[in-house]
């Protein structure tokens, strides 16, 4: 079965740090490029960070450039979110998402069931 | 970034209706449109894919339309395990990906 499964969540104070995992499973990890999205209590989807199969390229949303690093571990099937000066505004279940691919038009096709992460003084 | 705007951002209907909510994006973004439905306390479902693809699995009753800027959803025949919240998603070229900010279709 093709799962994803998010780890690290909880409660840091504002200015705080906290890294997130997601072990993937029942599929070839090293050869799809991966994402982080969030959904802020009662809001929509944003998406956060994306990088590709190899980590040749790295992309951050502008709301947590500069405080969060993505990287990933072929070798363990695992992608990561390192999370660093966060804000309350950061408050949201953060779900790890493969991109499907050039045969799905890259749309976001495998999703795990969140993490929550809480920033509250 | 290219901005998503979906309408309406609610509904009500009731089983058996069909239902259309439309997606605007704010340049084009040829057929790079995604549709995916999100249940309560649950990761969200890829539903419609390249704008009027079929995911492997999802019921005939979901379809996708549209190219350049403007999009739609129709759910046809709307069953109770429908009502939910729906977003769209642009993949054009290279991210950022963006969303609209979804649409809750609920029981009448």
């Amino acid at each position: 079965e093709v799962q994803l499964v998010e780890s690290g969540g909880g409660l840091v104070k504002p200015g705080g740090s906290l890294r997130l995992s997601c072990a993937a499973s029942g599929f070839t990890f090293r050869t799809y490029n991966m994402n982080w999205v969030r959904q802020a209590p009662g809001k929509g989807l944003e998406w956060v960070s994306s990088i590709t199969s190899s980590s040749s390229y790295i992309y951050y949303s502008d709301s947590v450039k500069g405080r969060f690093t993505i990287s990933r571990d072929n070798a363990k099937k695992s992608l990561y979110l390192q999370m660093n000066s966060l804000r309350v505004e950061d408050t949201a279940v953060y779900y790890c998402v493969r991109e499907g691919g050039y045969d799905l038009s890259d749309a976001l096709d495998i999703w795990g069931q969140g993490t929550m992460v809480t920033v509250s003084p | 970034d290219i901005q998503m705007t979906q309408s309406p951002s609610s509904l009500s209907a009731s089983v058996g209706d069909r239902v259309t909510i439309s997606c605007r994006a704010g340049q084009s973004i040829a057929r790079f449109l995604n549709w995916y439905q999100q249940k309560p306390g649950k990761g969200p479902k890829l539903l419609i894919y390249d704008a009027s693809s079929l995911q492997s699995g999802v019921p005939s009753r979901f379809s996708g339309s549209g190219s350049g800027t403007d999009f739609t959803l129709t759910i046809n025949s709307l069953r109770p395990e429908d009502f939910a919240t729906y977003f769209c998603q642009q993949s054009y070229g290279t991210p950022p990906w963006t969303f609209g900010q979804g649409t809750r279709v609920d029981i009448k």
